[in-house]
C-alpha cells in the first residue's frame, strides 16, 4: 500500500495560463475523489469518479475546470485560464470498493498547492 | 448532509486526554459520524466513524450521546504530534460518498 500519490506538490502559474494535476489513488481503489482547500477553510468537494465514470460534480467546478479518469486508474484534474482566485491546495482521495470492510474510510494525497500570481 | 458545529480551537497539554466536542442536532437515523484529521501541510486523515455505539480503535475514541445529538472524540494521551485540525463530519454511508468538512477544531497540544 504506497497511499494515494499527486503531482506535483507545488505549482506557480501565471493567470489565464492552464495547469494540468495528477493523482494516483491506492491500487484497486475504484472511487477516487477531488476537493479544494483554501487557506483556513476545510476541503470543499469538487467531484467524485466510480471507476471510470465521473458520478458528481460540485458546482464549484466551473467550465474551466474538467477533471478525467480514463481508465479508471490515476486521474487528472486540469484547469484553463487559472485565475487568481483559483489558488488553492488541490487534494484527491480514494476509497476502496464496497464490501472490502474500509469502503467508509477516504485516502487522501498530499495535494497539490496551486499558487496563481 | 446534517451540519456540525465544533469549537474553533482549543489546547491540551502533552500526556494529557484530548476531548473534542461535535455538535449535530440535526442529525438523521441514518447518518454516521466521522472524524478526520489534517495535520499542517498534509492531507487528511481518517480517525474513527460510528453510529450510536461508541467506538474505540488505536487511535482515539468515539463517544456518541444516546440522543445522537452530538459525539465527543477523545485521544487519550495527546502528543505533540496530535496538533492538527480535527473535522467531524455526519454522512450516510451507502449513498453519499463524499464528504462536507467544515472548519473544525485547531488542537494544540503542548509540551
Amino acid at each position: 500500500d504506497t497511499g494515494v500519490s499527486q503531482d506535483p506538490r507545488h505549482k506557480i502559474t501565471k493567470r489565464g495560463q492552464n495547469v494540468t494535476f495528477r493523482c494516483d489513488p491506492i491500487s484497486e481503489h475504484n472511487r477516487l475523489y477531488w476537493y479544494r482547500q483554501t487557506l483556513g477553510q476545510g476541503p470543499e468537494f469538487l467531484t467524485y469518479f466510480q471507476n471510470e465514470a465521473q458520478l458528481e460534480k460540485s458546482r464549484l467546478l466551473s467550465d474551466r475546470f474538467s477533471a478525467e479518469r480514463p481508465k479508471g486508474s490515476f486521474s487528472t484534474l486540469e484547469i484553463q485560464r487559472t485565475e487568481q482566485g483559483d489558488s488553492a491546495m488541490y487534494l484527491c482521495a480514494s476509497t476502496a470498493p464496497d464490501g472490502t470492510g474500509r469502503n467508509n474510510e477516504q485516502f487522501f494525497g498530499p495535494g497539490t498547492r496551486l499558487t496563481v500570481l | 448532509d446534517a451540519k456540525t458545529t465544533q469549537p474553533p480551537s482549543m489546547d491540551c497539554a502533552e500526556g494529557r486526554a484530548a476531548n473534542l466536542p461535535c455538535n449535530h442536532s440535526t442529525i438523521s437515523g441514518n447518518e454516521y459520524v466521522y472524524w478526520y484529521r489534517q495535520i499542517h501541510s498534509q492531507g487528511p486523515q481518517y480517525i474513527i466513524h460510528g453510529l450510536k455505539n461508541n467506538e474505540t480503535n488505536e487511535m482515539a475514541s468515539l463517544i456518541i450521546t444516546e440522543d445522537r445529538k452530538s459525539s465527543t472524540l477523545i485521544l487519550p494521551h495527546a502528543t505533540l504530534r496530535d496538533t492538527a485540525v480535527y473535522y467531524c463530519i455526519v454522512r450516510v454511508v451507502g449513498s453519499d460518498y463524499k464528504l462536507s468538512f467544515g472548519a473544525g477544531t485547531t488542537v494544540t497540544v503542548r509540551a
